[in-house]
């Protein structure tokens, strides 16, 4: 079955860079038309997209923050690995990966991981 | 700065129905958007419940259903049971990156 896991830092210092881990199974980002996709929610707030990327390596991000996230896979390991520089405050959100395919849009999703920024 | 507006808040009784929709400030919603919906219920994960607009996956209920109406993505939950209250997110594409709606809170009452 499709499971994913997110793992990182539960807590950063403003001004650090995360650096979060999307560990997968039941699929694989080699197969023409996988992708997956980082989300995040800050506490009582809506769903807000980050960033995707394709079993080609193609790369997407939101259009607010792509000067502070870059994506990468590790196809060999079943990993995807996001980075957001400069963290804030603000920055204070569960974050989640999920799959995400061409032909069915983002299915599974990961339990989600809690970070905080605060010094 | 694309927004996707939903309506912030909406109530309906068990067993009747409910329209939910999405709107982008681009213009009209269209298949090219590809809508997508979710349910979030408090300290869980998202869960997808409608793609393409309109195309269901193997798990969600049969009582939602998605469709394009009058330039908007609409989700309509028929029939609906206590358990449906929860949050409902639509997720719009725009090119390569993809935007979130602000969320509608159903309450089931």
């Amino acid at each position: 079955q499709v499971t994913l896991r997110e793992s990182g830092p539960a807590l950063v210092k403003p001004t650090q860079t995360l650096t979060l881990t999307c560990t997968f199974s039941g699929f694989s980002l080699t197969t023409s038309g996988m992708c997956v996709s980082w989300i995040r929610q800050s506490p009582g707030k809506a769903l807000e997209w980050l960033a995707r990327i394709d079993w080609d390596d193609a790369k997407y991000f939101n259009t607010s923050l792509k000067t502070r996230l870059t994506i990468s896979k590790d196809t060999s390991k079943n990993q995807v690995v996001l980075t957001l520089t400069n963290m804030d405050p603000v920055d204070t959100a569960t974050y989640y990966c999920a799959r995400t395919s061409l032909t069915t849009g983002i299915d599974y999703w990961g339990q989600g991981t809690l970070v905080t920024v605060s010094s | 700065q694309t927004v996707v507006t939903q309506e912030p808040s909406l109530t309906v009784s068990p067993g009747g129905t409910v329209t939910l929709t999405c709107a982008s400030t681009t213009g009209a919603v269209t298949s090219a958007k590809s809508p997508n919906w979710f349910q979030q219920k408090p300290g869980q994960a998202p869960r997808a419940l409608i793609y393409s607009a309109s195309k269901t996956h193997p798990w969600t209920p049969a009582r939602f259903s998605g469709s394009l109406l009058g330039g908007k993505a609409a989700l309509t939950l028929s029939g609906v049971q206590p358990e449906d209250e929860a949050e409902y997110y639509c997720l719009l594409k725009y090119g390569g990156t993809q935007v979130f709606g602000g969320g509608t809170k159903l309450t089931v009452l």
